[in-house]
């Protein structure tokens, strides 16, 4: 089954610092992979995604995101923090394959809670 | 200006009562999605459409109906049935490709009362 794991519930740093927020995935095949960051009481805005091709994909607002195949990795990460990136980031996957009722769900993890402090 | 939207905001229901939640978009995607969201737990899928008239349970269906009579509204029913409504609920849309990204809407906080 297709899963995501997000395995820090937060994450702090210090502002100017870099910054990772990771994640995990179990999905056969080559999945699509996508992040997306959440505000206050507001829906999610895409912030990046990968399909194929080169590693590093970047994103809005400055982030990046590295795709590790083999380590079955996507993790998010700017290398100087603000502190309006602090919200709630949400890693997601969807697996290309379109058979049954799986098709194309997408499918979130628990989400990481990024603390930037001054 | 296109995009996906939620009313209402804030809802309060009484214990019993039925209620639906708007969902409506304007970007022609044929893909539709309705999430719960509670806090520690992310989203959970509650209900997907891929085209009008079809849709799919999600992980967690029980308690919750939906219709696709229309491609730009996907309305979503939180019936008397479901034990614990009181969340945040969003719902999404695509265009029916996987590499493509979802579009949500600013979601619907429910309280029960």
């Amino acid at each position: 089954a297709q899963s995501v794991a997000q395995p820090e519930d937060q994450v702090n740093v210090a502002e100017g610092n870099p910054l990772t927020v990771k994640c995990t995935y179990s999905v056969s095949g080559n999945p699509y992979l996508f992040w997306y960051v959440q505000y206050p009481n507001r829906g999610l805005q895409f912030l990046l995604k990968y399909i194929t091709g080169d590693n590093l994909v970047k994103g809005s607002y400055g982030f990046e995101a590295e795709f590790n195949k083999s380590q079955t990795s996507f993790h998010l990460k700017k290398p100087s923090a603000l502190v309006s990136d602090s919200a709630l980031y949400f890693c997601a996957v969807r697996d290309p394959r379109r058979w049954g009722d799986s098709s194309y769900k997408l499918i979130f993890g628990s989400g990481t809670r990024l603390l930037v402090r001054p | 200006d296109g995009g996906i939207t939620q009313s209402p905001k804030y809802l309060f229901r009484k214990e019993g009562q039925n209620v639906t939640l708007s969902c409506e978009q304007n970007l022609n995607h044929d893909a539709m999605y309705w999430y719960r969201q509670d806090p520690g737990q992310g989203l959970r899928l509650i209900y997907y459409s891929q085209i009008v008239n079809d849709f799919q349970k999600g992980d967690i269906a029980e308690g919750y109906s939906v219709s696709r009579e229309k491609k730009e509204s996907f309305p979503l029913t939180v019936t008397s049935a479901q034990k614990n409504p009181t969340a945040f609920y969003l719902c999404a849309s695509s265009i029916e490709e996987g590499d493509t990204e979802a579009f949500f809407g600013q979601g619907t906080r429910l309280t029960v009362v």
